[in-house]
């Protein structure tokens, strides 16, 4: 398997555009992360989904952030609009929950809004 | 709600050493606690997974404990190399699947 592949790794894009990142987890897997990271705030997970449903979504900021997982191959995170301190490195990161293994990350997307 | 945090921040130590890297959380009902490392602009590597019924795991030159009662784990790390120079995580997943972060400590190790 290739492992998480995150797409596109590098973003730039302006204040008020949308901003969609994307994700394929390890196939078989059936959790899905979603985490934001700056060197203020570290890692802060956004929203995680088992078996295609989002399970917490507490994480995610504002309104203007949604995210998606139409299959157990695929899901988006969506940023409508963005804004400057969206700018951040986003990961993905997939498990397989309740078989106590490891989780395994994306290399990132690393989002600047101008 | 679960908060992880790792002590110290940072550290540098010559090649050769042997250190130790802290981690603790507040709520012990865990499923497994991992150790992760992270090279700068580069996405995370699970380094050790250990499960709630378990004390320790080793892998090489790695070894993490698990406390759970106490709620800490370290990661120790024997006959430091340049090559381990990275930022070290620690996570911890509850029964729902939720993994939550520390925020790292940053290691130099140098030559």
């Amino acid at each position: 398997d290739a492992g998480v592949i995150q797409s596109p790794r590098h973003e730039v894009t302006e204040m008020g555009q949308e901003v969609t990142l994307r994700c394929k987890p390890i196939s078989g897997h059936n959790s899905l992360f979603w985490y934001r990271q700056t060197m203020m705030r570290g890692l802060e997970l956004l929203i995680y989904f088992n078996n295609n449903v989002p399970i917490d979504d507490s994480g995610m900021p504002e309104d203007r952030f949604s995210a998606k997982m139409p299959n157990a191959s695929f899901s988006t995170l969506k940023i409508q609009p963005s804004e400057p301190r969206d700018s951040a490195v986003y990961f993905c990161a997939s498990s397989l929950w309740g078989v106590n293994t490891e989780a395994f990350f994306g290399q990132g997307t690393r989002l600047t809004v101008v | 709600k679960q908060e992880v945090t790792q002590i110290p921040a940072a550290l540098s130590v010559p090649e050769g050493e042997n250190l130790v890297l802290n981690c603790s959380f507040t709520d012990s009902a865990i499923y497994n606690l991992q150790w992760f490392r992270q090279d700068p602009g580069k996405g995370l590597t699970s380094l050790l997974l250990i499960q709630s019924s378990q004390r320790e795991q080793t892998s090489g030159r790695l070894n993490a404990s698990l406390d759970k009662s106490s709620g800490r784990s370290t990661l120790y790390i024997a006959a430091s190399q340049p090559g381990d120079s990275a930022t070290y995580l620690c996570a911890v997943e509850g029964d729902t699947g939720k993994l939550i972060f520390g925020q790292g400590t940053t290691l130099q190790v140098k030559p």
